[in-house]
């Protein structure tokens, strides 16, 4: 079974504080990605790795960037919080294609709602 | 530019009524589409389509492919109060090895 947790459930910040949120998968994938999610908005992808020390922006990735140090997890850095960074902010990682299974379907943790006062 | 098109936006029904949940895409080198159902917190995954016109079903829930008209529905039936929450579709563009998000469709439904 699938598991992918994340730092906190919730988390509030001022503007200005360095924010970092944790995410860990259980489940040896080789592809991690971090999206945030907002009213009307959808969720967009901020930032994706496919391997240990890989990263690739995603569709929104200013203000933001990540570290994978290790395979199992990967950390969204907000380097200087803005109240326009408060949102819900969900994990997901899923299988290469290498390893011969269907890589398409990815696997949420629980999301981490950031507010930014 | 990618885009998905999720309609209706939001929806309310009573309990025992059928849904049909709409998705147009237009995405590059296409090669599968995911269904997901999100109630308070993380998506949990529904289907993944890859061939046009072959039904996944699992329970109350369907959903059909179509590659010529590219779009997708995912269809309710005898809809129940656990059914309520944002269901999300999301094509997976072979170029670019994501995930590509629609806005979501909010299903309430109630007693």
């Amino acid at each position: 079974d699938v598991k992918v947790t994340q730092s906190s459930r919730y988390l509030v910040k001022r503007t200005g504080e360095k924010v970092f949120l944790e995410c860990v998968q259980d489940m040896d994938h080789e592809n991690m990605f971090w999206y945030r999610q907002d009213p009307g908005l959808g969720l967009r992808l901020i930032y994706f790795s496919y391997d240990v020390k890989m990263k690739e922006k995603g569709d929104i990735p200013e203000g933001y960037s990540v570290s994978r140090e290790k395979k199992e997890r990967f950390s969204l850095i907000l380097e200087s919080a803005s109240t326009n960074q408060t949102s819900m902010y969900l994990c997901a990682s899923s299988l290469n294609v290498a390893s011969g299974t269907p890589t398409d379907t990815q696997y949420f943790g629980p999301g981490t709602r950031l507010t930014v006062l | 530019e990618d885009k998905v098109v999720q309609s209706p936006l939001s929806l309310v029904v009573h309990e025992g009524d059928t849904v049909t949940l709409n998705c147009s895409y237009e995405v590059t080198n296409f090669r599968s589409l995911l269904w997901y159902k999100q109630e308070k917190k993380a998506p949990t995954f529904l289907f993944m389509l890859t061939s046009s016109g072959i039904e996944k079903k699992s329970g109350r829930l369907s959903s059909i492919l179509d590659k010529k008209e590219l779009s997708s529905i995912l269809n309710i039936t005898a809809t129940q109060t656990g059914d309520s929450a944002i269901y999300l579709c999301a094509p997976y563009s072979g170029n670019t090895g994501k995930l590509i998000f629609g806005q979501g469709t909010t299903l309430q439904v109630k007693p």
